[in-house]
This record gives C-alpha cells, sequence and structure tokens, in this order.
C-alpha cells in the first residue's frame, strides 16, 4: 500500500504571494491533518478534515485554510505569504473508525519564503 | 491545555548505552500518548502508543516506553543504543479519542557516539 505523499516536495515563494500543497492519503484513509513544523514554535496542529469537512483547527490566522475532495485527497492554502510561514509543512492520513487510529506522516513539503 | 515537555532538546549517548528520552505531560483526563521519530528530510514514524491497557508499551526498533499516571510520565527508553537510532524524537498527546489532533513536545534529539 502506498503511503502518504505530498506535493512539490520544495517550494520558494515571494512575501505576498499564495501558495497551494497537496496531500494524498493513504487509500481508505479518510482523515487528513496537516502540521506545520519550524525550528522555533516545533510541530504545531494546522487543521484535520474528514469527509470533506474541517474537524479540527488549530490557532491559526485566517491566511490558513485547507479543503478536502471526496477522494480524501487534501490541500491547504496559505495566502499573502509572511517571511515566518517558512517552515515543514507536513499532512498525515488516518483511516478514523472510532478509536484511535495511528496517523501515517507523508515527507513534508518544505516552503521557503523569501 | 495540554501540553507536553521534553527534557532535554539533545541527548547523546554511546553505542551500546541504554537510551532515556524524558516526557512529561499535562493533563486533567488520561491522555493517549506517543512517540514519533523523524529522519533528516523525513516525516514522522511511530515508534509506539499508549491508548488504554497495559502501562509499559513496546514500539517498533526496540523501543519501550512506561506511562506512570502519577508521575505524568511517558519516558521512551532503548537498552542498547544502535548508530542507527540516531534521529530527533517527539512525544505526543491527544485526549480526545478519534480526534486527529496531536500536540508534540519540542524533540529530543539523539547522537549516539561510536
Amino acid at each position: 500500500k502506498a503511503g502518504v505523499t505530498q506535493t512539490p516536495r520544495y517550494l520558494i515563494k515571494t512575501r505576498g504571494q499564495q501558495v497551494t500543497l497537496s496531500c494524498s492519503p493513504i487509500s481508505g484513509h479518510r482523515s487528513v491533518s496537516w502540521y506545520q513544523q519550524t525550528p522555533g514554535q516545533g510541530l504545531q496542529f494546522l487543521f484535520e478534515y474528514f469527509s470533506e469537512t474541517q474537524r479540527n483547527k488549530g490557532n491559526f490566522p485566517g491566511r490558513f485554510s485547507g479543503r478536502q475532495f471526496s477522494n480524501s485527497r487534501s490541500e491547504m492554502n496559505v495566502s499573502t505569504l509572511e517571511l515566518g510561514d517558512s517552515a515543514l509543512y507536513l499532512c498525515a492520513s488516518s483511516f478514523t473508525g472510532g478509536t484511535y487510529n495511528e496517523q501515517f506522516f507523508g515527507p513534508g513539503t518544505r516552503l521557503t519564503v523569501l | 491545555a495540554q501540553s507536553v515537555t521534553q527534557l532535554g532538546s539533545h541527548v547523546s549517548v554511546s553505542e551500546g548505552a541504554l537510551v532515556l528520552l524524558r516526557c512529561n505531560y499535562s493533563s486533567s483526563v488520561p491522555p493517549y500518548l506517543f512517540w514519533y521519530v523523524q529522519y533528516p528530510n523525513q516525516g514522522l514514524q511511530l515508534l509506539l502508543k499508549y491508548t488504554t491497557g497495559a502501562t509499559l508499551v513496546k514500539g517498533i526498533n526496540g523501543f519501550e516506553a512506561e506511562f506512570k499516571k502519577s508521575e505524568t510520565s511517558f519516558h521512551l527508553t532503548k537498552p542498547s543504543a544502535h548508530m542507527s537510532d540516531a534521529a530527533e524524537y517527539f512525544c505526543a498527546v491527544s485526549l480526545i479519542q478519534g480526534a486527529q489532533k496531536l500536540v508534540f513536545g519540542q524533540g529530543t534529539r539523539l547522537t549516539i557516539n561510536p
């Protein structure tokens, strides 16, 4: 079974631009979560989507948004990029059938904002 | 609010020595606890998890952790370090069953000396 894939793996943008990152979960997984990883703040939860609905949200400004499609693939968007948005963005998928299900992480997208 | 504290941002041990990575959590209700490992330029891989039941949890690659409610701790151990264990390790907590939202500690970078 293929793992979680994220595209692109690396991205360079300039301040003020917007960016879209993509995540394809493991086949059969219906939940997709997004995390931001930076040296200063560590790993922080952005949001989780399940069956095309946002189920949980972290403490990030509205510039960060996401969506999930009917095939469970997910995208996150960051508008009006700031230097501080430079980070590794990790996506994780899980089956979510009731009791806690393990989250499987992708390799991440490294975003650099210049 | 739930939080996770990992004592020691860097730990260095000799090959063959005991590995002990410390994790304490704050929670007013029984949590779900996890240890993840991250190798350079990769996503996170689950080492082990505690949800319910036995407090001593065995994971992959010879790692284990013990949930101690009285000490609010979930320390990770491995009897004999191997060079391939060099990586960054993250302790994480989730309070809500089925919720795919993890709160991570700041991470501990493990170095193995030959």
